[in-house]
C-alpha cells in the first residue's frame, strides 16, 4: 500500500513562529503537493512540486514556501505565521507520466491541523 | 480557484437508500475522480473516468461524465452506515487536480 505519512497530526503555534510541516511518501512518486482545507471552501492548492528541487505555485502560495531537497519528501513552511493559516493541511504524492501512469491519482496523508494562536 | 461545484451540499439518507451527487466544473478536464474522507482524515480515492467515457462502475459506484455540460455523478448503491462521509469530485488538468467544495453523506442505519 502506499502511505504518505505527515511528522505532525496536530501543531499549536504562536503568531510569528516558523512552522515546518512534513510529508514523506513511500512509494517513489515524482509529484508531491501541499492543500489546505477550509469549511466551506474544501481543498486549495498551495504548492506542488513534480521532481526534486522543482517546486509550483498552486492557487494560494501567499505566506507559505516549499523545500523538495529529496524525492520522497516534501516540506511546507510557513515563514511566519499567522491566524489566518490555522487550517488543516493535507500532503498528497502522485506518479507522474503517461497513461496508467498518468491518471494524477493522488495518495493522501492524514493532514495535520495546525492552529496558529 | 474552485474546479467543481457539488451538489447538494449534504445529503442524509437511510441504509439501503441510493445516494446521488453531482459535480460540475469549469475548464477542460483529463480525467475526473471521486474521493472520500472521513471525518478529519485525508482523502481516499475512489473511482476515475477519463474525458472520453461516460459511465463507470466499481462495486456500489457508479460515475457519469457529460463532457458537453461539464459535469458528473457519483451514485451509491444500497448504501450503508460507513458510507458516511464526505465525497469530493476533482478534476486533472496538467498535471493538478482542482476539488470542488464536497458533498457531505450521512447513512443513518
Amino acid at each position: 500500500d502506499v502511505k504518505v505519512t505527515q511528522s505532525s497530526r496536530y501543531l499549536v503555534k504562536r503568531t510569528g513562529e516558523k512552522v515546518f510541516l512534513e510529508c514523506v511518501q513511500d512509494m517513489d512518486h515524482e509529484n508531491m503537493f501541499w492543500y489546505r482545507q477550509d469549511p466551506g471552501l474544501g481543498l486549495r492548492l498551495i504548492y506542488f512540486s513534480y521532481d526534486v528541487k522543482m517546486k509550483e505555485k498552486g492557487d494560494i502560495p501567499e505566506g507559505y514556501s516549499v523545500s523538495r531537497e529529496k524525492k520522497e519528501r516534501f516540506s511546507l513552511i510557513l515563514e511566519s505565521a499567522s491566524t489566518n493559516q490555522t487550517s488543516m493541511y493535507l500532503c498528497a504524492s502522485s506518479f507522474w507520466g503517461t497513461g496508467a501512469r498518468g491518471t494524477n491519482i493522488q495518495y493522501f496523508g492524514a493532514g495535520t491541523r495546525l492552529s496558529v494562536l | 480557484s474552485q474546479q467543481g461545484e457539488e451538489d447538494p451540499q449534504a445529503l442524509s439518507i437511510q441504509e439501503g437508500e441510493n445516494a446521488t451527487m453531482n459535480c460540475s466544473y469549469k475548464t477542460s478536464i483529463n480525467n475526473l475522480q471521486w474521493y472520500r474522507q472521513n471525518s478529519g482524515r485525508g482523502l481516499v480515492h475512489l473511482i476515475l473516468i477519463r474525458s472520453n467515457e461516460r459511465e463507470k462502475h466499481s462495486g456500489r459506484l457508479r460515475v457519469t461524465l457529460d463532457t458537453s455540460k461539464k459535469s458528473s455523478s457519483l451514485l451509491i448503491t444500497a448504501s450503508r452506515a460507513a458510507d458516511t462521509a464526505s465525497y469530493f469530485c476533482a478534476g486533472t488538468s496538467y498535471g493538478k487536480l482542482t476539488f470542488g467544495q464536497g458533498t457531505i453523506l450521512t447513512v443513518h442505519p
